[in-house]
């Protein structure tokens, strides 16, 4: 079967950084995503891996290594907002989405 | 200016009822998906649908069936609501074009069924 799996909830403090941990095995590989959800919103989308190595948006950066099937995104200067459920989902080869249930991230001041 | 907007935010109903949750996107997007969020967050695929093809998950009840009137609409249908039915739903859309097809969502309907 094809499987997504990301820690449940994790905690961290204003200011630091944190990495976010996915790994998959999927049939077949068309790319990761990763979503950020605040409670009671819509998933908007952060990052797009598809080629093994670092993506790198502002405060966000994004980790593929498609060998190993694992995904890390990495979180810098923690704000409060940033406090959210961050979603892995991989596009398999039918390119349809599997995705995770999601990390909850806490971020304490 | 809502990209993807669907409707009610909120729907609470009895068993056996009938509803429907309607979505349009104006971000000219070829293929509109349906997912269901359940309380341990995961999000499954329901439907995706563009003007050409309708992809069904073989998991999802016949009690439920998408209408497209157009390009820019995809309104779930829901006959006989149960109360395993109680979800948020998410519609989302994506463009066709280029590798990356990053979906934008819709802001959710919850629905509780009592």
């Amino acid at each position: 079967g094809q499987n997504i799996d990301q820690p449940t909830e994790m905690t961290a403090t204003e200011g630091a950084i944190v990495q976010i941990n996915c790994t998959y095995q999927t049939s077949g590989f068309n790319g990761l995503f990763w979503y950020q959800q605040h409670a009671g919103e819509a998933p908007t989308f952060l990052s797009y891996n598809v080629l093994d190595g670092l993506e790198e948006k502002g405060r966000f950066s994004s980790f593929l290594s498609r060998s190993k099937g694992y995904s890390y995104l990495l979180l810098k200067e923690l704000q409060m907002k940033d406090s959210a459920s961050y979603l892995c989902a991989v596009r398999d080869s039918n390119y349809q989405l599997i995705w995770g249930a999601g990390t909850k991230l806490i971020i304490k001041p | 200016d809502t990209a993807v907007s669907q409707t009610p935010k909120y729907l609470v109903t009895q068993m056996g009822n009938d509803k429907s949750i309607k979505c349009e996107q104006n971000l000219g997007h070829d293929t509109m998906y349906w997912y269901k969020q359940d309380s341990k967050k995961f999000l499954k695929i329901m439907f995706s649908y563009n003007n050409k093809e309708l992809i069904i998950n073989e998991t999802v009840p016949n009690r439920f069936s998408p209408k497209s009137p157009d390009k820019a609409h995809l309104n779930l249908h829901i006959n006989s609501l149960e109360l395993g039915d109680s979800a948020v739903y998410f519609c989302a859309s994506s463009s066709l074009e280029g590798e990356l097809k990053k979906l934008f969502f819709g802001s959710g309907t919850q629905l509780s069924v009592l």
